[in-house]
This record gives structure tokens, sequence and C-alpha cells, in this order.
């Protein structure tokens, strides 16, 4: 029951550039979350955006959701080589309350130095 | 704090073993949480205990049964191993439902 899907599976970019990554989910939700998996490691949460937010920053990232489109896109300013990583977006099921979440399938990105 | 700590971090089996995955955390948190990875996926829910005394099925339950220990505690166990149970497992707990949760750094599981 794939609930987010993130969209480019991979993205490669120089460091000093910015990367966006995109994610697409199917039903409502309360609130949507952005992880980063560094190879050989367990998720690290980044950030947790609500369904009544339209837009949240958290250093060099950059969170929007789109509940009417349901999408939402990270965008990481001025990548660097320690951002490579893959990024997954994960939502409550639907009507879910007891914090299981779904997963994306993730965007993997490599900042190039 | 170590946070999620999950062990062991590599083990190979046969088919047909059996073996339980241990998982602690130190964070006082209710709700625990059984995922596995697979190559090109993201994460799938195996089993999670919203709080002490209680557990439920997730996505992909087959061919697991969980325990949920006490409140720090929370173990995966295969039963019977089967080769489409290779995979990477995670660990993750959280404080309350949708709050952001905390991962192990994973075990990873061969079966041949």
């Amino acid at each position: 029951s794939q609930q987010g899907e993130e969209d480019p599976q991979a993205l490669s970019i120089q460091e000093g550039e910015n990367a966006t990554m995109n994610c697409s989910y199917k039903t409502s939700i309360n609130n949507l979350q952005w992880y980063r998996q560094n190879s050989g490691r367990g998720l690290v949460h980044l950030i947790l955006i609500r369904s009544n937010e339209r837009e949240k920053h958290s250093g060099r990232l950059r969170v929007t959701l789109d509940t009417s489109k349901k999408s939402s896109s990270l965008l990481i300013t001025a990548s660097r080589a320690a951002d490579t990583a893959s990024y997954f977006c994960a939502t409550p099921p639907y009507g879910g309350s007891q914090g299981n979440l779904i997963f994306g399938k993730g965007t993997k990105l490599s900042v190039k130095p | 704090n170590a946070g999620v700590t999950q062990t062991p971090k590599f083990q190979v089996l046969k088919t047909g073993q059996s073996m339980t995955l241990q998982c602690a955390q130190d964070m006082n948190h209710n709700s625990m949480y059984w995922y596995r990875q697979d190559p090109g996926m993201g994460l799938r829910l195996i089993y999670y205990s919203a709080s002490e005394g209680t557990t439920d099925k997730g996505e992909v339950p087959n061919g697991y049964n969980v325990s949920r220990l006490n409140k720090r505690e929370f173990s995966l166990r295969l039963e019977s191993a089967a080769p489409s149970q290779t995979s990477v497992y995670f660990c993750a707990s959280t404080l309350q439902g949708n709050q952001p949760q905390h991962f192990g750094d994973g075990t990873r599981l061969s079966i041949l």
C-alpha cells in the first residue's frame, strides 16, 4: 500500500547547487515527514510538516506541502558532499493515529565535490 | 545516549533456521516498530507496538512474530527463515504516534 512516491529516483549534482526532491501521496494526511539515510545506516528524521502548514525551514532545508495536489517537496540549498544520501518521505496511513508510517522508495542524491 | 540499539548487526542463516532480532531504546519511547528494507525499496512495516503490552501487524507480517518485552525492548522473531526474508531490518521508536521516529542502524540478514 504505497503512500508516498519520491521523484526523481536518482539525482546527481555538483557541490554548491540546490537539490529538489518531490513526494506525492494518495490519501489525506495529518503530517508528512522527510528522512535521510546514509549508506549502511539507519534513517534520520529531517523535518515534519503538518497538514495545516505550507512551508517549513530547517537550516539549509526547505519543505513545502500542497495538500490540494497531495505533494511535497524537499529543497536542499548549497549542497555539500556530505548531503550524499537517500531521502525518503513518509506519511501515516489513511486514518492512522498510532505512528506507523508508510515510506516511499526514496531519492538517491549524489553530490559531487 | 545510545538511542535505538539493534543486535546483531549481521547474520547469515540457513533456510528453516530460526532467530530473534533484538531492539532496545533508551529514550523512554512508547511506540516501537520493525521495518524491512529491500534493494530499491522504501521501508515496509512488519509489526509495531503502539504501547507496552500491545502489538499489531503492519504491511508484511507473514513469517514473523514480535514480542514487546517491556517498554525498552521489542524483538522480532523468524520461526523458519526463508530466502525471501533476506533483507535489512530496522527497528524504530517514537514517543507517541505521529512524532518523528528514531531508527537503529539495522540488522543485515542473509538467508541461504
